[in-house]
């Protein structure tokens, strides 16, 4: 079955810089490859996603680029901001399957 | 809209005691999923139902139970908690498979199995 390995486990950002979050999968047939952001006490939301026919996509301050010969894909984080601290969740999927999640990763950004 | 509410928000059994977690969703959703979420574990998926009458296992299925009551609910069940079942459970649901469609979450329960 499919395998997501999330790196890093923490990640501390002065406010402004950016973030970085990368993630790997292991089965070839994944096709779907969403981001999800959890704030303390709540469940995850999705921040956005990617499929396997596009490279990269942007929303605002959040991009994610997918490199599906490699089989990792990242969450890059622009102007980080005190509001962005959380735990975020990489995840992949055929698309006719449950997602499979990575570990999480913990972002501080300091003031 | 609620979206996916759960019941309920915390829990504390002792060893050996039954309990059923309660989900429900108000989007018309056909799939639902239960995951439990352990420090350093990230969400693993403990079974799910992709339609109403259908139920399937996940990662981690030993000592739960599911009902798919009906196509707005459903629940999980211990039978007889173990206290490597504390955790915190999440609730969700997603139109489609959650492959296709968006998956949205509820607030979670959190259990205390002493």
């Amino acid at each position: 079955g499919e395998n997501v390995e999330q790196h890093p486990s923490t990640l501390s950002v002065q406010e402004g810089d950016s973030a970085v979050i990368k993630c790997t999968y292991s089965d070839s047939a994944s096709n779907y490859f969403p981001w999800y952001k959890q704030e303390l006490g709540k469940g995850p939301q999705l921040i956005i996603d990617i499929r396997s026919n596009v490279g990269e996509k942007k929303d605002q301050r959040i991009a994610v680029t997918l490199n599906k010969t490699a089989k990792h894909f990242s969450l890059h984080i622009t102007e980080t901001q005190p509001e962005d601290s959380a735990v975020y969740f990489c995840a992949a999927s055929r698309g006719n399957t449950p997602l499979v999640f990575g570990k999480g990763t913990r972002l501080s950004v300091i003031a | 809209n609620a979206g996916v509410t759960q019941t309920p928000k915390f829990q504390v059994l002792k060893t050996g005691q039954s309990m059923t977690l309660q989900c429900a969703q108000d989007m018309n959703h056909n799939s639902m999923y239960w995951y439990r979420q352990d420090p350093g574990m990230g969400l693993r998926l403990i079974y799910y139902s992709a339609s109403e009458g259908t139920t399937d296992k996940g990662e981690v299925p030993n000592g739960y139970n599911v009902s798919r009551l009906n196509k707005r609910e459903f629940s999980l069940r211990l039978e007889s908690a173990a206290p490597s079942q504390t955790s915190v459970y999440f609730c969700a649901s997603s139109q489609g498979l959650a492959g296709i469609d968006t998956q949205y979450f509820g607030p979670g329960t959190r259990l205390t199995v002493l």
